[in-house]
């Protein structure tokens, strides 16, 4: 299974960009890079996803690298509710396929 | 409102006792998953299906049990052979082409 690579734990302050790195070397051709976060007591939630070209939605922006090897979620504006733990997942496009979720890293958002 | 409704949100358990968590769905999705997630942990796969009347184990499959009668429900089984149950379940469904999941609230299981 290809694997994600996150920080453990970031910080930043409020209202200000937040960029969150994902290292995914060994992604393959057909895998989408999704985004989930999780606040405390919560299930996932659904962040955004894609396959080759940046995207952007009403949550936040995915700037995916040429190569595919890495991939950065950015918060535009940081606040207080998006302290979370983030996801970086790699999945296939079949309803059966797995996404693995890792540790994730632990966004701290500072008033 | 559609989503994925689990219940109940918290659960006790006694020794050597089969508790069943209920997991139902109402966005039509062929696919469902079980998770159990420990403390500061991140999620574990324990069983999924891809259509009804099939499921496959996933990575901790042991010491629990699946059914997948109906599209809409998914309950999961916390069997007496599960010495270490005590932790959080998550029940998740997915369409594809994308495979966006779809997460429930979460039961929280302890035991007595």
């Amino acid at each position: 299974d290809a694997k994600t690579t996150q920080p453990n734990s970031m910080e930043s302050n409020e209202e200000e960009p937040v960029h969150l790195p994902c290292n995914h070397s060994t992604i393959s051709g057909t895998d989408y890079i999704h985004w989930y976060r999780q606040l405390p007591s919560q299930g996932p939630e659904y962040v955004i996803h894609g396959l080759t070209s940046n995207v952007n939605n009403r949550m936040a922006s995915l700037a995916i690298a040429e190569d595919r090897k890495s991939s950065t979620l950015i918060l535009h504006r940081a606040t207080l509710r998006d302290a979370a733990v983030y996801y970086c997942i790699l999945g296939g496009n079949n309803a059966g396929n797995m996404l693995t979720f890792g540790g994730g890293t632990r966004l701290m958002v500072k008033p | 409102d559609g989503g994925i409704t689990q219940s109940p949100k918290y659960l006790f358990r006694k020794e050597g006792q089969n508790v069943t968590l209920s997991c139902e769905q109402n966005l039509n999705h062929d696919a469902m998953y079980w998770y159990r997630q420990d403390p500061g942990q991140g999620l574990r796969l324990i069983y999924y299906s891809q259509i009804v009347n099939d499921f496959q184990k996933g990575d901790i499959a042991e010491g629990y049990s699946v059914s997948r009668e109906k599209k809409e429900s998914f309950p999961l089984t916390v069997t007496s052979a599960q010495k270490n149950p005590t932790a959080f379940y998550l029940c998740a469904s997915s369409q594809a082409p994308v495979n966006i999941q779809y997460f429930g609230a979460g039961t929280r299981l302890s035991v007595l």
